[in-house]
């Protein structure tokens, strides 16, 4: 079966700096990649997903990841970070539509 | 849309007593998911309907959990009798065709 693992628990960054959040999946087949962002008492929300297609992937709020197969990652990124994007983070992996594994999640906290 | 609805958004209850939760998904989704998310185990699947039809229960911890979707726009998943191990945010999330869900805000439950 399908994991994911997020290599950062805890990812503190200052305003406007760029930030990459890790994550390196398992799979014997095709996946399919998503993350999702969990603001305070709030559900999760999807900010991209790779489902087939070009490897990079852009989505909301000016996040971006790439589907890199051979090393079986797909980090997340963002140019400039912004006070509102301190979050919780996770990164989500399905081999079947029906499957999603999410992973351990990432705190990113952005400092002014 | 509202989107995926989920009530009550809080619940305390005393240990032993029953515990609905309800959920609307979104309109024309055919998937329903239930998850629960505690610090200690992160996001677990608990149970996930099709076309109001269960497919898979193997997260549901125990048989004090039962859920059922008796039409398209409505599931609950109950816990009787409950305990303080129960203590968790539920969510629920609906998709079509299984490609990125949709979250509710999540019931926030404790058992006390």
């Amino acid at each position: 079966a399908q994991s994911v693992t997020q290599l950062d628990s805890q990812v503190p960054v200052f305003e406007e700096a760029p930030v990459e959040l890790r994550c390196n999946y398992s799979s014997s087949v095709s996946v399919y990649l998503f993350w999702y962002v969990q603001y305070p008492n709030q559900g999760l929300q999807l900010l991209l997903k790779y489902l087939s297609g070009s490897t990079l992937v852009k989505g909301i709020n000016g996040f971006e990841a790439e589907f890199n197969k051979s090393q079986t990652s797909f980090h997340l990124r963002k140019p400039s970070v912004h006070i509102s994007d301190t979050a919780e983070y996770f990164c989500a992996v399905s081999e079947a539509r029906e499957d999603m594994r999410f992973g351990a999640g990432t705190r990113l906290t952005v400092k002014p | 849309d509202a989107g995926v609805i989920q009530s009550p958004r809080h619940e305390v209850t005393e240990m032993g007593q029953e515990v609905t939760l309800r959920c609307k998904p979104i309109s024309g989704h055919d998937y329903l998911f239930w998850y629960r998310q505690t610090m200690m185990r992160g996001l677990e699947l608990l149970i996930y309907f099709n076309n109001n039809v269960p497919i898979d229960d193997s997260g549901m911890p125990e048989d004090r959990f039962s859920a059922k979707m008796p039409n398209a726009s409505f599931s609950t998943l109950k816990i009787q009798p409950s305990e303080p191990r129960d203590s968790a945010v539920y969510f629920c999330a609906s998709s079509f065709e299984g490609y990125g869900y949709t979250f509710g805000s999540g019931t926030r439950l404790t058992v006390v």
